[in-house]
Protein backbone atom coordinates (compact mmCIF):
# COMPACT_ATOMS: atom_id res chain seq x y z
CA UNK A 1 0.00 0.00 0.00
CA UNK A 2 1.67 3.37 -1.00
CA UNK A 3 2.28 5.70 1.25
CA UNK A 4 1.49 9.78 1.86
CA UNK A 5 3.46 11.28 -1.03
CA UNK A 6 4.16 15.14 -1.01
CA UNK A 7 5.99 16.88 -3.92
CA UNK A 8 8.40 18.46 -3.68
CA UNK A 9 10.65 17.83 -0.98
CA UNK A 10 12.77 20.46 -1.30
CA UNK A 11 12.14 24.27 -2.94
CA UNK A 12 13.65 27.57 -2.43
CA UNK A 13 11.73 30.68 -2.97
CA UNK A 14 12.01 34.45 -2.50
CA UNK A 15 10.17 36.60 -0.74
CA UNK A 16 6.99 37.42 -2.44
CA UNK A 17 6.92 34.92 -4.68
CA UNK A 18 4.53 32.12 -4.01
CA UNK A 19 4.56 28.24 -3.74
CA UNK A 20 2.33 25.18 -4.13
CA UNK A 21 2.82 21.94 -2.04
CA UNK A 22 1.19 18.67 -3.31
CA UNK A 23 -0.17 15.94 -1.02
CA UNK A 24 -1.23 12.52 -2.52
CA UNK A 25 -3.26 10.89 0.38
CA UNK A 26 -3.13 7.15 0.76
CA UNK A 27 -5.53 5.43 -1.45
CA UNK A 28 -8.99 5.00 0.17
CA UNK A 29 -8.27 8.37 2.42
CA UNK A 30 -10.67 10.98 2.11
CA UNK A 31 -9.07 13.43 4.80
CA UNK A 32 -6.40 15.70 3.91
CA UNK A 33 -4.42 17.58 6.88
CA UNK A 34 -1.65 20.33 6.33
CA UNK A 35 0.69 20.86 8.86
CA UNK A 36 3.75 23.56 9.42
CA UNK A 37 6.59 22.15 11.56
CA UNK A 38 9.22 24.54 12.90
CA UNK A 39 11.89 24.40 15.76
CA UNK A 40 10.42 27.03 17.28
CA UNK A 41 6.33 26.74 17.14
CA UNK A 42 6.49 22.49 17.04
CA UNK A 43 4.03 21.24 14.65
CA UNK A 44 1.16 23.96 13.83
CA UNK A 45 -2.05 22.87 12.40
CA UNK A 46 -3.01 24.57 9.22
CA UNK A 47 -5.99 22.81 7.84
CA UNK A 48 -7.74 19.74 6.83
CA UNK A 49 -10.32 19.03 3.90
CA UNK A 50 -12.49 16.35 3.60
CA UNK A 51 -14.30 15.12 0.34
CA UNK A 52 -13.23 18.30 -1.19
CA UNK A 53 -14.38 20.85 1.46
CA UNK A 54 -12.50 22.54 4.08
CA UNK A 55 -13.86 20.89 6.92
CA UNK A 56 -11.06 23.22 9.94
CA UNK A 57 -8.49 25.67 9.84
CA UNK A 58 -5.74 26.22 11.85
CA UNK A 59 -4.74 30.16 13.01
CA UNK A 60 -2.57 30.95 9.62
CA UNK A 61 -3.22 34.00 7.85
CA UNK A 62 -4.96 34.22 4.87
CA UNK A 63 -1.94 33.66 2.31
CA UNK A 64 -2.42 29.93 3.06
CA UNK A 65 -5.23 28.39 1.61
CA UNK A 66 -5.40 24.66 0.06
CA UNK A 67 -8.06 23.28 -1.73
CA UNK A 68 -8.71 19.14 -2.09
CA UNK A 69 -9.62 17.77 -5.67
CA UNK A 70 -12.32 14.60 -5.98
CA UNK A 71 -9.28 12.25 -5.93
CA UNK A 72 -8.23 13.32 -2.83
CA UNK A 73 -5.53 14.78 -3.99
CA UNK A 74 -4.57 18.27 -1.88
CA UNK A 75 -2.44 21.16 -2.85
CA UNK A 76 -1.63 23.95 -0.42
CA UNK A 77 -0.52 27.51 -1.68
CA UNK A 78 1.74 30.29 0.05
CA UNK A 79 1.20 33.74 -1.26
CA UNK A 80 3.44 36.56 -0.78
CA UNK A 81 6.26 34.50 0.89
CA UNK A 82 7.82 35.99 4.21
CA UNK A 83 11.10 34.98 5.58
CA UNK A 84 9.16 33.09 8.70
CA UNK A 85 7.39 30.78 6.23
CA UNK A 86 10.44 28.89 5.89
CA UNK A 87 9.89 25.09 7.55
CA UNK A 88 8.94 21.57 6.91
CA UNK A 89 5.17 21.36 5.47
CA UNK A 90 3.63 18.16 6.17
CA UNK A 91 0.58 16.31 4.90
CA UNK A 92 -1.03 13.48 6.60
CA UNK A 93 -3.83 11.40 4.93
CA UNK A 94 -6.82 9.87 7.27
CA UNK A 95 -9.50 7.37 6.69
CA UNK A 96 -12.15 9.52 8.20
CA UNK A 97 -10.73 12.58 9.98
CA UNK A 98 -8.76 14.17 12.79
CA UNK A 99 -11.14 13.31 15.44
CA UNK A 100 -9.75 9.19 15.00
CA UNK A 101 -6.22 11.07 14.93
CA UNK A 102 -4.67 8.08 13.18
CA UNK A 103 -2.49 10.20 10.69
CA UNK A 104 -0.59 8.97 8.17
CA UNK A 105 2.53 11.72 7.66
CA UNK A 106 4.17 12.73 4.15
CA UNK A 107 8.08 12.75 4.48
CA UNK A 108 7.34 16.99 3.89
CA UNK A 109 8.47 19.79 1.84
CA UNK A 110 11.09 21.17 3.37
CA UNK A 111 10.63 25.20 2.07
CA UNK A 112 12.85 27.96 2.57
CA UNK A 113 12.36 31.65 1.86
CA UNK A 114 15.47 33.90 0.87
CA UNK B 1 -0.32 29.19 28.25
CA UNK B 2 0.59 26.78 25.48
CA UNK B 3 -2.77 24.66 24.54
CA UNK B 4 -1.13 21.23 24.92
CA UNK B 5 2.32 21.07 26.57
CA UNK B 6 5.31 18.83 27.12
CA UNK B 7 8.37 19.15 28.75
CA UNK B 8 10.94 20.06 25.89
CA UNK B 9 13.91 17.61 27.21
CA UNK B 10 16.37 15.89 26.73
CA UNK B 11 15.31 13.32 28.54
CA UNK B 12 17.94 10.60 29.01
CA UNK B 13 17.28 7.17 30.35
CA UNK B 14 19.48 3.59 29.96
CA UNK B 15 18.62 1.15 28.16
CA UNK B 16 16.48 -0.98 29.68
CA UNK B 17 14.96 1.50 32.08
CA UNK B 18 10.99 3.01 32.21
CA UNK B 19 10.54 6.07 30.07
CA UNK B 20 8.11 8.43 31.53
CA UNK B 21 6.50 11.13 29.30
CA UNK B 22 4.26 13.50 29.90
CA UNK B 23 1.63 16.05 28.39
CA UNK B 24 -0.93 18.74 29.65
CA UNK B 25 -3.40 20.16 28.12
CA UNK B 26 -5.65 23.44 28.72
CA UNK B 27 -9.02 22.64 26.23
CA UNK B 28 -11.51 20.59 29.16
CA UNK B 29 -13.65 19.57 25.98
CA UNK B 30 -10.63 17.73 24.31
CA UNK B 31 -12.30 13.90 23.48
CA UNK B 32 -9.10 12.45 21.70
CA UNK B 33 -5.58 12.04 22.55
CA UNK B 34 -2.57 10.41 20.96
CA UNK B 35 1.29 9.80 21.21
CA UNK B 36 3.92 10.56 17.78
CA UNK B 37 7.10 9.66 17.59
CA UNK B 38 9.41 11.35 15.40
CA UNK B 39 12.91 10.32 14.44
CA UNK B 40 15.26 12.88 13.44
CA UNK B 41 15.06 13.83 9.88
CA UNK B 42 11.47 11.78 9.69
CA UNK B 43 7.96 12.28 9.54
CA UNK B 44 5.62 11.69 12.89
CA UNK B 45 4.25 8.15 12.84
CA UNK B 46 1.20 7.41 15.35
CA UNK B 47 2.00 4.89 18.46
CA UNK B 48 -0.18 4.95 20.85
CA UNK B 49 -3.90 6.71 20.91
CA UNK B 50 -6.25 6.76 23.55
CA UNK B 51 -9.94 7.85 24.33
CA UNK B 52 -11.13 7.04 27.91
CA UNK B 53 -9.47 7.70 31.28
CA UNK B 54 -7.08 4.81 32.36
CA UNK B 55 -4.50 2.84 30.92
CA UNK B 56 -4.18 1.20 27.61
CA UNK B 57 -0.98 -0.89 26.79
CA UNK B 58 0.27 -1.75 23.40
CA UNK B 59 3.57 -3.75 24.06
CA UNK B 60 6.47 -2.19 25.51
CA UNK B 61 4.32 1.17 25.66
CA UNK B 62 1.63 2.37 27.99
CA UNK B 63 -0.50 5.79 27.42
CA UNK B 64 -2.19 6.97 30.29
CA UNK B 65 -4.97 9.53 30.35
CA UNK B 66 -6.63 11.34 33.49
CA UNK B 67 -9.28 14.23 32.21
CA UNK B 68 -10.25 15.59 35.43
CA UNK B 69 -6.18 16.37 35.26
CA UNK B 70 -5.97 17.20 31.75
CA UNK B 71 -2.98 14.98 31.56
CA UNK B 72 -1.80 12.50 29.24
CA UNK B 73 1.39 10.22 29.61
CA UNK B 74 3.44 7.60 27.57
CA UNK B 75 5.72 5.21 29.42
CA UNK B 76 8.10 2.90 27.48
CA UNK B 77 9.21 -0.14 29.50
CA UNK B 78 12.83 -1.77 29.01
CA UNK B 79 13.70 1.15 26.42
CA UNK B 80 16.22 0.44 23.90
CA UNK B 81 18.04 2.73 21.52
CA UNK B 82 16.12 2.25 18.82
CA UNK B 83 13.78 4.37 20.66
CA UNK B 84 15.63 7.25 20.79
CA UNK B 85 13.28 10.28 19.47
CA UNK B 86 10.95 13.01 20.09
CA UNK B 87 7.55 11.91 20.78
CA UNK B 88 5.12 14.35 20.60
CA UNK B 89 1.72 14.80 22.53
CA UNK B 90 -1.60 15.16 19.98
CA UNK B 91 -5.09 16.46 21.30
CA UNK B 92 -8.13 16.65 19.48
CA UNK B 93 -11.47 18.16 19.88
CA UNK B 94 -14.19 16.65 18.00
CA UNK B 95 -14.89 18.78 14.97
CA UNK B 96 -11.73 21.00 15.84
CA UNK B 97 -8.01 21.01 14.51
CA UNK B 98 -5.17 18.88 16.12
CA UNK B 99 -3.16 20.47 18.50
CA UNK B 100 0.51 19.08 19.09
CA UNK B 101 2.85 20.01 22.35
CA UNK B 102 6.36 20.98 21.41
CA UNK B 103 7.65 17.36 21.97
CA UNK B 104 10.00 15.46 24.32
CA UNK B 105 13.17 14.36 22.87
CA UNK B 106 13.87 11.26 24.15
CA UNK B 107 17.85 9.55 24.57
CA UNK B 108 18.01 6.02 25.07
CA UNK B 109 21.72 5.35 26.37
CA UNK B 110 23.28 1.70 26.16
Amino acid sequence: KAGVTQTPRYLIKTRGQQVTLSCSPISGHRSVSWYQQTPGQGLQFLFEYFSETQRNKGNFPGRFSGRQFSNSRSEMNVSTLELGDSALYLCASSLTGLNTGELFFGEGSRLTVL
Amino acid sequence: QKEVEQNSGPLSVPEGAIASLNCTYSDRGSQSFFWYRQYSGKSPELIMSIYSNGDKEDGRFTAQLNKASQYVSLLIRDSQPSDSATYLCAVNKLADDMRFGAGTRLTVKP
